[in-house]
């Protein structure tokens, strides 16, 4: 069974940082693109940023880019999501996300909150 | 970037209601179609990829259609179970891009 665990959200001041983990179990994380997608309170649904199988392409949203980095360690089949120069918009339920339709299917993890704010 | 202009916003229905969301994209996406429901407080999930296939699992009540462009979801027969927020996905790239949701509320 594909799961994915998200972690390290909280409440972090404007300007921080934090960096968000996910865990992967349940299939071959080093096969796979990962991507994190963000919920803001009574919101749709964002792309957030990608990552290719292994690691050699990254692709950001444009509001983010520049501010975060997604990095994956495939031998601790990890994904993570470096936030800095954290702002009030960032506030947000941080989901990772393994997409292969067809395939795979697509799994979310149940998110990790995080909350920018003074 | 790909946009995507999903319709209406919110719907109010019936059980018993055949419901249908739309979802236009500024750019052909090569039938790289998904489409999510999100109930509160969960994560989404997938009901069909790739246009018209369903998932496993989702009930024959769900189905997609659409080409180029136009793209719609249609709930044949509206189930108590069925009301929540309903997502259209394009993942012609990496950098998906989501429809902005369409809550199917009770009427």
């Amino acid at each position: 069974e594909v799961q994915l665990v998200e972690s390290g959200g909280g409440l972090v001041q404007p300007g921080g940082s934090l960096r968000l983990s996910c865990s992967a179990s349940g299939f071959t994380f080093s096969h796979y693109v990962m991507h994190w997608v963000r919920q803001a309170p009574g919101k749709g649904l964002q792309f957030v940023s990608a990552i290719t199988p292994n690691g050699g392409s990254t692709y950001y949203a444009d509001s983010v880019k520049g501010r975060f980095t997604i990095s994956r360690d495939n031998s601790k089949n990890t994904l993570f999501l470096q936030m800095s120069s954290l702002r009030h918009e960032d506030t947000s339920l941080y989901f990772c996300v393994v997409g292969d339709y067809g395939r795979l299917g697509g799994h979310w993890g149940q998110g990790t909150l995080v909350t920018v704010s003074s | 970037d790909i946009q995507m202009t999903q319709s209406p916003s919110t719907l109010s229905a019936s059980v018993g209601d055949r419901v249908t969301i739309t979802c236009r994209t500024s750019q052909s996406i090569n039938s790289w179609l998904a489409w999510y429901q999100q109930k509160p407080g969960r994560a989404p999930n997938l009901l069909i990829h790739k246009v018209s296939t369903l998932e496993s699992g989702v009930p024959s009540r769900f189905s997609g259609s659409g080409s180029g462009t136009e793209f719609t979801l249609t709930i044949s027969s509206l189930q108590p179970d069925d009301f929540a927020t309903y997502y259209c996905q394009q993942y012609n790239t990496y950098s998906w891009t989501f429809g902005q949701g369409t809550k199917v509320a009770i009427k």
